[in-house]
């Protein structure tokens, strides 16, 4: 199937700082979709994006669908303690079977 | 609203045992319903979806089976676990298939 890279892999932040993630695929997807998975739950959908070039915010949640439907990135702005998690991209295309995770980034929020 | 209940939260078990992992929707019809499974807190692996009653694609050869007796039921089973199968497992439905996915809880599996 389809490879998402997602990057960082981990990044340790002070309080009050942004946040920026990406992900970049070699294949073109139809829909970019944003999860937040804290420990010992399952993912949750922060944000979806439909359209090339769509930005969309979520409170302190922005992403952004790539021109080229091949990227997508999620920034965050002001971070809290709460923000700590691990975010996953996935890029959706027609047909089952047809959604890819990335393999995630782990933010820590430093008080 | 939409719920998924995903159960048991936690589950140890030994090797050679059967399995029986339980997820159900609540407020929505004919949902696609799929089951993951994440090894570390990462690399989220799909292993069965199905798009109705009784219809199961599966992904990855496996010890693993699924089956959907109703609607919005799922049941992820094995005859006998092997060491191997530990992990985390997530269920996850859609409205359509290209729909995003909403996850359950999850059920951390351990098998001695």
């Amino acid at each position: 199937g389809q490879q998402l890279n997602q990057s960082p892999q981990s990044m340790f932040i002070q309080e009050g700082e942004d946040v920026s993630m990406n992900c970049t695929s070699s294949s073109i997807f139809n829909t970019w979709l944003w999860y937040k998975q804290d420990p010992g739950e399952g993912p949750v959908l922060l944000i979806a994006l439909y359209k090339a070039g769509e930005l969309t915010s979520n409170g302190r949640l922005t992403a952004q669908f790539g021109i080229t439907r091949k990227d997508s990135f999620l920034n965050i702005s002001a971070s809290i303690p709460s923000d700590v998690g691990i975010y996953f991209c996935a890029g959706q295309t027609t047909g089952a079977n047809n959604l890819f995770f990335g393999t995630g980034t782990r933010l820590t929020v430093i008080p | 609203s939409q719920t998924i209940h995903q159960w048991p939260a936690t589950l140890v078990q030994p090797v050679g045992s059967p399995l029986s992992l339980e997820c159900t929707v609540e407020g929505t019809s004919n949902p696609n319903l799929y089951w993951y499974r994440q090894a570390a807190g990462r690399g989220l692996q799909l292993l069965f979806y199905s798009v109705g009653i009784g219809q199961i694609s599966s992904e990855v050869p496996q010890n693993l089976s699924a089956s959907r007796p109703q609607d919005r039921q799922f049941i992820l089973s094995s005859k006998k676990l092997l060491l191997s199968d530990s992990g985390f497992y997530l269920c996850a439905w859609s409205v359509n298939i290209n729909s995003p996915l909403h996850f359950g809880n999850g059920t951390r599996l351990t098998v001695t």
